[in-house]
């Protein structure tokens, strides 16, 4: 079955640091991934999709995730964190093409210090 | 246009009795699926439906139960409800059914059962 496995449940960055939020699947075929952030009280937005081509994919508010077959992971990156992309942020991957199912990552508490 | 819209959007009820959860996708959406968000389990999927159809179901009690109407706004209902169902229900349009339709989240239903 499809997995997802998000290895760090909290992650402190400065403002105006460097962020990586890691992503491993399991998938037996070319996995459809994603990454998703909810902020408090809130639903989900999408920041991110892979479904083929360029392994390096760009998103909104400035992230962007690399796809790496050999490694099984897709992890969410940003240059410079802002202190309003404190949040939770999820990593997902659809069960199969044919339907809408996502499985999803246990998620990624990111945490902005001044 | 509008996004996806939930009702309501906090809920209490007591053990036993039933709910029903209501979901309004983006205008021309024909897919919508529904999922449970608990600190524990984090995001579960239930159903997905599809031009009134369900197309996929996740691994919950019959207790849950949903359903699509013509107009695409869909319907979950929990009845007997249980302690274990307090969560965040969330549920998620898109264009299309399948990996390439671009899944859009509502707010959430809060349930609270007591």
């Amino acid at each position: 079955a499809q997995s997802v496995t998000q290895p760090d449940i909290h992650i402190t960055v400065s403002e105006g640091a460097s962020l990586e939020l890691r992503c491993n699947y399991s998938y037996g075929a070319t996995p459809y991934l994603f990454w998703y952030v909810q902020s408090p009280g809130q639903g989900l937005q999408l920041l991110l999709k892979y479904f083929s081509g360029d392994t390096l994919v760009q998103g909104i508010k400035g992230f962007e995730a690399e796809f790496k077959r050999s490694q099984s992971s897709f992890n969410l990156r940003k240059p410079s964190v802002h202190w309003s992309d404190a949040a939770e942020y999820f990593c997902a991957v659809l069960v199969s093409p044919g339907y809408s199912t996502l499985t999803f990552g246990k998620g990624t508490m990111l945490l902005v210090s001044p | 246009k509008a996004g996806v819209t939930q009702t309501p959007r906090y809920l209490i009820k007591t053990r036993g009795q039933q709910v029903t959860l209501s979901c309004s996708p983006i205008s021309g959406h024909r897919s919508v699926s529904w999922y449970q968000q608990t600190p524990g389990q984090g995001l579960q999927f239930l159903f997905e439906y599809f031009s009134e159809t369900q197309r996929n179901k996740g691994n919950f009690p019959g207790r849950f139960s949903g359903r699509q109407f013509s107009n695409s706004r869909s319907e979950m209902n929990v009845s007997t409800l249980e302690l274990g169902d307090s969560a965040l229900y969330l549920c998620a349009s898109s264009l299309v059914s399948g990996g390439r339709g671009e899944q859009y989240f509502g707010p959430g239903t809060r349930l609270t059962v007591t």
